[in-house]
């Protein structure tokens, strides 16, 4: 089946650092990877959708200059949080969209702890 | 816009229980309706899935009905295993370019020996 792996998967950083995280469709392409953030006992938080070759597109809330997205192969999405603070801390999931659309494959997700 | 209801928790069942998530939706047209897993530090993985009414998706002994007429998605599962101890997410999605996910708030199950 489809994978979809994250690195790191546990990450914990001081204020003020930034932080890369990497999505990876490790066998098949996608088009598009999505961001998501979840806190604890919560569900998933839409943060951005990403399409291979273009900018992301953020939802409402998102600060697009706080968390970078970039997409630059079909099997390769990164975000990066910039200057993170402790409210950054999070757990953050990406997902993958194969080429035909029918579904999205999640990654193991990353635990990102500022202190 | 397109939400999504799920069953608050957290559930506790007895091994080889009856299991019920209540899972309602709210949305235009035909979506498709999908039920994830989440165990403790993983990521999220599909469960099962009905793309339309009627359809019964079904794996590892869950099952759910689209049922268009009571816009509902339960999850069942008739005998529970100390193994399904997890949180459980409704979600649906339509088709088009984007195909965001729109997910309920998540039941904790846990299930005890």
């Amino acid at each position: 089946g489809a994978v979809v792996s994250q690195h790191p998967s546990r990450v914990i950083c001081k204020s003020g650092t930034s932080v890369k995280i990497e999505c990876r469709s490790l066998d098949f392409q996608a088009t598009t990877m999505f961001w998501y953030r979840q806190f604890p006992k919560q569900s998933l938080m839409l943060m951005a959708t990403s399409n291979e070759g273009s900018k992301a597109t953020y939802e409402q809330g998102v600060e697009k200059d706080k968390f970078l997205i970039n997409h630059a192969s079909l099997t390769l999405s990164t975000l990066t949080v910039t200057s993170a603070h402790p409210e950054d801390s999070s757990f953050y999931i990406c997902s993958a969209r194969d080429l035909r659309g029918a579904e999205q494959f999640f990654g193991p997700g990353t635990r990102l702890t500022v202190l | 816009g397109d939400s999504v209801t799920q069953m608050e928790g957290p559930v506790t069942l007895s091994e080889e229980a009856f299991l019920t998530i209540n899972c309602t939706y709210t949305a235009t047209g035909y979506p498709s309706l999908f039920w994830y897993v989440q165990y403790p530090g993983e990521g999220l993985q599909l469960l099962l899935k009905a793309t339309k009414a009627d359809d019964k998706g079904s794996n590892k002994g869950f099952e759910a009905t689209y049922r268009k007429e009571t816009t509902s998605f339960h999850l069942e599962k008739g005998s529970v295993q100390v193994s399904d101890s997890a949180v459980y997410f409704c979600a649906l999605t339509h088709s088009g370019s984007a195909r965001q996910l729109t997910f309920g708030s998540g039941t904790q199950l846990t299930v005890l020996p």
